[in-house]
């Protein structure tokens, strides 16, 4: 099956403590994304990766971090410096490159702090 | 401030009806999408209506976009109760016709159909 995985599907923190979130695609796509989603909110950018090596701050990367070592991987680590982490995180995948396309969601990761 | 931002909030129609969400936006863009999200999960592309076109059909979807305005609507048709979701508009920016390779999405409609 092709497609983009996320896990866990429920997180816990303790206060202080850093998480990593994993995102996962086998559709070869070029392109990743992470995305913060409050409760009746629209999506906010994390961060995003247009290439392997590469990625860039979205809106609101403080406390946040990633790393993008294998074109099928985008971990998300939530460090202590993000004051209010509780939260849906969402990974999405595109074909990427300079153009716009669709994206490919997974199913989230809902996070909350202990 | 949202690039994307809806209208209505919340919508909440019987089964048959048509259903009708807007979306405004502030800047340029290449395109703008329209996405689908059940509770609890991920969302789900729905339909991309480039800026050079003005509608788009996909079964009981239609899709406008008005670029003088600013604005796009989408249209589901002969509603039904699994149409129940949230929908998002979502803009790919531009500048110059080069797109920045990012989505903005807008705060979202929460549509209830009922049986």
């Amino acid at each position: 099956d092709g497609g983009i995985t996320q896990s866990p599907k429920y997180l816990f923190r303790k206060e202080g403590q850093n998480v990593t979130l994993s995102c996962e695609q086998n559709l070869n796509h070029d392109a990743m994304y992470w995305y913060r989603q409050d409760p009746g909110q629209g999506l906010r950018l994390i961060y995003y990766s247009q290439i392997v090596n590469d990625f860039q701050k979205g809106d609101i990367a403080e406390g946040y971090s990633v790393s993008r070592e294998k074109k099928e991987s985008f971990p998300l680590t939530v460090t202590s410096a993000q004051k209010n982490p509780t939260a849906f995180y969402l990974c999405a995948s595109s074909t990427g490159g300079r153009g716009s396309d669709t994206q490919y969601f997974g199913p989230g990761t809902r996070l909350t702090v202990l | 401030s949202q690039q994307g931002e809806e209208d209505p909030q919340a919508l909440s129609i019987q089964e048959g009806e048509n259903a009708t969400m807007n979306c405004s936006y502030k800047t340029s863009i290449n395109n703008l999408q329209w996405y689908r999200q059940n509770s609890g999960r991920g969302l789900v592309h729905l339909i991309l209506i480039r800026s050079n076109e003005r509608e788009k059909h996909s079964g009981r979807l239609r899709v406008t976009l008005d670029t003088s305005k600013k604005s796009s609507s989408l249209l589901i048709t002969a509603s039904r109760a699994a149409d129940t979701a949230s929908y998002f508009c979502a803009t790919d920016e531009s500048a110059g016709g080069t797109s920045y390779g990012k989505l903005t999405f807008g705060q979202g409609t929460i549509l209830t159909v009922h049986p």
